[in-house]
């Protein structure tokens, strides 16, 4: 149980195009998810935490025009970084609350480059 | 505020040996901490929490980890490393919302 997949795996995107992640519960809901950017050899950043039915709440320096987060079911978010350029370059990873929500399961990540 | 912090950017260990990757909160309260796991390019793996209860916490794997108040510690162990061990293991702790340490790199050597 506790499943948290992520769409997709990896992409390449050209400087100035738009690119959407989505993040999915598989076996359970969740009200709460999370995500958060990753450099290389380097810990998780917190971006926003993205409440279903509601606005995401963004952490200070995470710009909420570039980075959108749209939680539409218990089951699904997405983040779509608009206007994507190099360094916005990133391992990307979603998070999602369990039936205790004090444990966060991990989708697999999204590495995202651009060109 | 609370923050995580783990003193050690890389553990070396041979396998069959035991191991401990360090792990020091300073949060207020009660504390919810967490150990999770990555392999390269990744998401985290969760292995243990310690919300309340026995300060010695079982986890997956054959991890535990330890909670000590007194040292603000919890620091994760293993009896007897494998080299698939080998990763890049993150302490966190929070309700929810979760602060993580940096990471320290578990390398077990053959």
């Amino acid at each position: 149980g506790a499943v948290v997949s992520q769409h997709p795996s990896w992409v390449i995107c050209k400087s100035g195009t738009s690119v959407k992640i989505e993040c999915r519960s598989l076996d359970f809901q969740a009200t709460t998810m999370f995500w958060y950017r990753q450099f290389p050899k380097q810990s998780l950043m917190l971006m926003a935490t993205s409440n279903e039915g509601s606005k995401a709440t963004y952490e200070q320096g995470v710009e909420k025009d570039k980075f959108l987060i749209n939680h539409a079911s218990l089951t699904l978010s997405t983040l779509t970084v608009t206007s994507a350029h190099p360094e916005d370059s990133s391992f990307y990873i979603c998070s999602a609350g369990g039936q205790n929500q004090e444990t966060q399961y991990f989708g697999p990540g999204t590495r995202l480059l651009v060109l | 505020a609370q923050s995580v912090a783990q003193p050690e950017d890389q553990v070396n260990v041979a396998e069959g040996n035991p191991l401990t990757v360090k792990c020091t909160y300073s949060v207020s309260g009660n504390p919810y901490l967490f150990w999770y796991v990555q392999y390269p390019n990744r998401g985290l793996q969760f292995l243990l929490k310690y919300i309340t209860g026995d300060n010695l916490v079982k986890g997956s794997y054959g991890f535990e980890a330890e909670f000590n108040k007194s040292q603000t510690s919890f620091h994760l162990k293993k009896p007897s490393a494998l080299v698939s061990d080998s990763a890049l293991y993150f302490c966190a702790s929070g309700y929810s919302t979760l602060t993580f340490g940096k990471g320290t790199m578990l390398l077990v050597s053959p």
